[in-house]
């Protein structure tokens, strides 16, 4: 069935650097793919997705590139903020498309 | 809209004893999941329902979970009884139609402990 592997965190880096999450999957045909983040204390948001192949999703600063040659979805940002600090996830639909199915979530902290 | 509401918000209870959660989803949303978060397994999807009615419950650990969704405004998620290997954050979410792709908006979750 689909699945999908995120790198393991935390990740920690410094107001204003650049980041990337990867996040890789395995699946039959090309289902959506979403970025999700839960901020502390809070439920996940949206925070960005693609619904086909080389489509790129956007929002607040942050990109995703769907890429069916390397089946990847990794999460970027060019300056990272203290406010950006969250869990990341990746995810994608089940096979029966009926479904989202998450990775393990990436922790990422940004100090000033 | 006050988006998805879940209640109660924390929850601390001794091993045996059954919990209810409970959710009330977006209005108009006509699909509703529960999610359990732990750090071990991460967020899996428990069960969910479309117009009220359970679709896939394979994600039901064992029989002592139980869902329902008596109307289209509430949901609650039963555990009896509970252990304590159920602790974890226990999210609701919602969404308008029932193509997946639309977003899924999260409740702010419940922290249940079972001591």
């Amino acid at each position: 069935g689909n699945s999908v592997t995120q790198m393991e965190g935390p990740v920690t880096l410094s107001e204003e650097a650049f980041l990337t999450i990867n996040c890789t999957y395995t699946a039959t045909g090309y289902p959506s793919l979403f970025w999700y983040v839960q901020y502390p204390g809070e439920g996940l948001q949206l925070l960005l997705k693609a619904t086909k192949a080389d489509d790129k999703g956007s929002n607040k600063g942050f990109e995703a590139t769907y890429r069916k040659e390397t089946t990847s979805f990794h999460l970027e940002k060019g300056s990272v903020q203290v406010s950006d600090s969250a869990v990341y996830f990746c995810a994608l639909l089940n096979q029966a498309g009926t479904a989202l199915i998450f990775g393990k979530g990436t922790t990422l902290s940004v100090s000033s | 809209d006050a988006g998805v509401i879940q209640s109660p918000r924390h929850e601390v209870t001794e091993m045996g004893q059954e919990v209810t959660l409970r959710c009330k989803p977006i209005s108009g949303h006509d699909y509703l999941f529960w999610y359990r978060q732990t750090m071990m397994r991460g967020l899996e999807l428990l069960i969910y329902f479309n117009n009220n009615v359970p679709i896939d419950d394979s994600g039901m650990p064992e029989d002592r979970f139980s869902a329902k969704m008596p109307n289209a405004s509430f949901s609650n998620l039963k555990i009896q009884p509970s252990e304590p290997r159920d602790s974890a954050v226990y999210f609701c979410a919602s969404s308008l139609t029932g193509v997946v792709t639309d977003t899924q908006y999260f409740g702010p979750g419940t922290r249940l402990t079972v001591l």
